[in-house]
């Protein structure tokens, strides 16, 4: 599976946006990329995936890099409740069989 | 309902004992994923079930044991556990195991320890 490298760590006030950013320049045509986050003491959760085109949902917007070898999650404003690490991940189909190969993720702290 | 379920959510086993890890999803999802997670360290996918069939092992000792009964139900068969096999053991479910694009459901995960 291709690469991702985040950031160790970010930190962020409470109701200003954040940037979390992911470099993937080994990112082949048909890999989606995935954002994941896990808060303390909890699974995983899927948070928001894209292929080329930039990414809202009701959590987050994705923004992808034209030539798709970084991407960004964007909080819009961040609460206490999205400290949390987050994880980029580039998923292949196929015979990957869906495999999620996590990185170390960015650990995410919100300050009040 | 996007619930993955997962029981018992503790369990302390000594290295003789068999004990059994249960995962449950009614999502209609036809893909469920084993993965362990020590403290600290992101997840590592353990086994891929695609349509009841196990369909990856990323070399996983034997002592460790998966079993799909039907498309809602995967367990984890624990046998002969060692003291570093303690983990955070966290069950996920997708709709589908080889399209890249579905995004996978998890459980809040079975804290393992083996004494």
């Amino acid at each position: 599976d291709a690469k991702t490298t985040q950031p160790n760590s970010m930190e962020s006030n409470e109701e200003e946006p954040v940037h979390l950013p992911c470099n993937h320049s080994t990112i082949s045509g048909t890999d989606y990329i995935h954002w994941y986050r896990q808060l303390p003491s909890q699974g995983p959760e899927y948070v928001i995936h894209g292929l080329t085109s930039n990414v809202n949902n009701r959590m987050a917007s994705l923004a992808i890099a034209e030539d798709r070898k970084s991407s960004t999650l964007i909080l819009h404003r961040a609460t206490l409740r999205d400290a949390a690490v987050y994880y980029c991940i580039l998923r292949r189909g196929g015979t990957s069989y869906g495999k999620l190969t996590f990185g170390q993720g960015t650990i995410l702290t919100v300050h009040p | 309902d996007t619930e993955v379920t997962q029981t018992p959510k503790h369990l302390v086993m000594g290295m003789t004992n068999k004990k059994s890890l249960k995962c449950e999803q009614h999502m209609g999802h036809r893909a469920m994923y084993w993965y362990k997670q020590k403290a600290k360290k992101p997840p590592e996918l353990m086994f891929v079930y695609s349509y009841e069939k196990l369909s990856i092992n990323e070399s996983v000792p034997s002592r460790f044991s998966p079993e799909c009964p039907n498309s809602s139900l995967l367990n984890l068969h624990l046998h002969a556990l060692q003291p570093e096999d303690s983990a955070l053991y966290l069950c996920a479910s997708s709709q589908e195991s080889g399209v890249s694009s579905y995004e996978q459901y998890f459980g809040p995960g079975t804290r393992l320890t083996v004494t």
